[in-house]
């Protein structure tokens, strides 16, 4: 059983048009982390986020934490080609822990 | 070069070989992990070292084994490689339980 559900698991859209990714559990998490992984790389972190309800901007892509810390979602705002990637969430479920949970991912694919 | 690195990038192997994966960092970050990357399963955590000769098992460690007697090196070991442990496998590290985590280029291992 995957602790971290990430929905869509495939996404291909036109360049310009909105998308979001979910990322959702039943366990509560202390803080939250997305990252993007390119082909033939290892996965860079985007964003943490901690607090529940919080919102944090990177340029285009938007991150919410849910007012409960059990799920998460990653807003893109005009798709570019430089967004392609597979998008994966992964939660820490105890403050502090070292450990890091990842969801199944999300892999993205914007059409020019 | 700074950074983390892993050797080798690619890795073909048959059933009951032993098989080693290094992993290789230059920032002297005390914490290094192992994850494997498999279709619809996101990244999963094989083993894990808190500090030189401290190792932990996460949530997949069976068939592999990990040794840590200098901060910067983490091998990982397959004693006898099985076709299940044909996957993507990423190293990561970083300074404290708080920190990002930044992750190797990744080895792709086949078992044949």
């Amino acid at each position: 059983t995957q602790l971290l559900e990430q929905s869509p698991q495939f996404l291909s859209i036109q360049e310009g048009e909105n998308l979001t990714v979910y990322c959702n559990s039943s366990s509560v998490f202390s803080s939250l982390q997305w990252y993007r992984q390119e082909p033939g790389e290892g996965p860079v972190l985007l964003v943490t986020v901690v607090t529940g309800g919080e919102v944090k901007k990177l340029k285009r892509l938007t991150f919410q934490f849910g007012d409960a810390r059990k799920d998460s979602s990653l807003h893109i705002t005009a798709a570019q080609p430089g967004d392609t990637g597979l998008y994966l969430c992964a939660g820490r479920l105890v403050f502090g822990n070292e450990k890091l949970t990842f969801g199944t991912g999300t892999r993205l694919t914007i059409i020019p | 070069d700074a950074g983390i690195t892993q050797s080798p990038r690619y890795k073909i192997t048959e059933t009951g070989r032993q098989v080693t994966l290094m992993c290789h960092q230059t920032w002297s970050h005390s914490y290094m992990f192992w994850y494997r990357q498999d279709l619809g399963h996101g990244l999963r955590l094989i083993y894990y070292s808190a500090a030189a000769d401290i190792t932990d098992k996460g949530e997949v460690p069976d068939g592999y084994v990990v040794s840590r007697s200098k901060t910067e090196n983490f091998p990982l070991t397959l004693e006898s490689a099985t076709r299940s442990q044909t996957s993507v496998y990423f190293c990561a590290s970083k300074e404290t339980a708080y920190n990002e985590q930044f992750f190797g280029p990744g080895t792709r291992l086949t078992v044949l």
